[in-house]
């Protein structure tokens, strides 16, 4: 079975602070997909990033960066310099490739505050 | 490109009614999945079509059924609604089955309230 772990439930930063949020997968295939999406409060899932088991590169998108490392299965997510539209729930999720079906954490809240 | 589509996006029913929702995936998508989001069970998947067959199915009662048609648009059927089924539903579409190429894309959802 597949399981998401975001430990973290809440967290609340000061506008351009640098934020982490962390994700910690549990998975018995060696073929997977870790998916971050954003969810804003009009409700839509806002696709972020998707990473492939075989590839442990970290990523780099202008404020956003994603830290794979298998060797504790995790998948952690950094924004730098803060921005209050940042302020969202974000979820990370795993995908095992068979299917379509996304194993969703509980999700983070980040308020950015002015 | 237009995204993921769902149609309402509010509804109200009364316990004991039956609620049909609707889902147009990205154009050429073939894959519709549904999610259910409450506040206690966080995201869970509800069920997977793909060229109009179910191919996956997550553990809800049998109340829960969808179908997919040709054009690739899906609904999903709740039956003998219960207060618990309050919840916003999500519909995502992904062009394959999974694979290496594998994304998806999720609608704005469809919020519904049992009363």
């Amino acid at each position: 079975a597949q399981k998401v772990t975001q430990a973290q439930t809440e967290i609340s930063v000061v506008e351009k602070e640098d934020v982490t949020l962390d994700c910690v997968y549990e998975t018995r295939d060696t073929t997977y997909y870790l998916f971050w999406y954003k969810q804003p409060p009009s409700g839509e899932l806002v696709f972020l990033i998707r990473r492939n088991s075989f590839d442990e590169q970290n990523e780099i998108s202008g404020r956003y960066s994603w830290n794979f490392q298998k060797s504790t299965s995790s998948f952690n997510f950094t924004i730098t310099a803060s921005q209050v539209v940042d302020s969202a729930v974000y979820f990370c999720a795993l995908n095992t490739g068979a299917n379509s079906k996304l194993t969703f954490g509980k999700g983070i809240t980040l308020s950015v505050r002015p | 490109k237009a995204g993921v589509t769902q149609t309402p996006r509010y509804l109200i029913k009364t316990r004991g009614q039956q609620v049909t929702l609707s889902c147009s995936p990205i154009s050429g998508h073939r894959s519709v999945s549904w999610y259910q989001q409450t506040p206690g069970q966080g995201l869970q998947f509800l069920f997977e079509y793909f060229s109009e067959t179910q191919r996956n199915k997550g553990n809800f009662p049998g109340r829960f059924s969808g179908r997919q048609f040709s054009n690739s648009r899906s609904e999903m059927n709740v039956s003998t609604l219960e207060l618990g089924d309050s919840a916003l539903y999500l519909c995502a579409s992904s062009p394959t089955l999974g694979g290496t190429s594998y994304e998806q894309y999720f609608g704005p959802g469809t919020r519904l309230t049992v009363t």
